[in-house]
């Protein structure tokens, strides 16, 4: 089925372990999104990117990194994971920001202990 | 995000009532997006709006997109037990890359 697929679907690491969270796309879309959903904070943006090849920072990107070596996989990686980054993580893709649409993946939970 | 104000923060209505839930920014959007996610799932695409003044319905949900494009509402009518859950605008705006949210509403609607 078409869509956005997030791997793993839950996680749980221990401070100072390291982790990378895949986004896989199926509908050839440039852009892809990373957010971080927290109890009253909405879904903010983490990092983003609009093509193959690149990257740009999002609204909380500190102590995250992204890649985007092939168009359809979205990397998110935890160098070294801390309890401020337990969280549920959602990825999202279009085919351009001006009105085609977002579809979402269903999320990642991470609990950082 | 700084970009979309979403208001109130939670609600709670008796089953049957009407409600309005807004989300608004400080820049002209090029479009407007309202989601809704049961606790603890994923995102349900509700509506999109892209036009000043354009307004869209399913069900019993209507969205409006004001004529400056940078206030949205989102109204419930007769609400339902159904309709509980977190309700969330998105927005893409006519400068730059990114795709911003508000910070969500919480519904509960009691039977």
């Amino acid at each position: 089925n078409a869509g956005v697929t997030q791997t793993p679907k839950f996680r749980v690491l221990k401070t100072g372990q390291s982790m990378t969270l895949l986004c896989a796309q199926d509908m050839n879309h440039e852009y892809m999104y990373w957010y971080r959903q927290d109890p009253g904070m909405g879904l903010r943006l983490i990092h983003y990117s609009v093509g193959e090849g690149t990257t740009a920072k999002g609204e909380v990107p500190d102590g995250y990194n992204v890649s985007r070596l092939k168009k359809q996989n979205f990397l998110l990686g935890l160098e070294s994971a801390a309890p401020s980054q337990t969280s549920v993580y959602f990825c999202a893709s279009t085919k351009n920001n001006r009105g085609s649409g977002y579809t979402f993946g269903s999320g990642t939970r991470l609990t950082v202990v | 995000s700084q970009e979309l104000e979403q208001s109130p923060q939670s609600l709670i209505v008796q089953e049957g009532k009407n409600l309005t839930i807004n989300c608004t920014s400080s820049k002209t959007l090029y479009g407007l997006y309202w989601y809704k996610q049961k606790y603890g799932e994923g995102l349900i695409f509700l509506m999109m709006l892209q036009k000043g003044g354009e307004e869209k319905s399913h069900e019993k949900i209507t969205a409006k997109l004001d004529e400056k494009k940078q206030q949205s509402s989102l109204h419930i009518t007769a609400s339902q037990p159904s309709h509980a859950g977190i309700y969330l605008c998105g927005a893409d705006t006519n400068t730059g890359n990114q795709f911003y949210f508000g910070t969500g509403t919480s519904l509960t609607v009691i039977p």
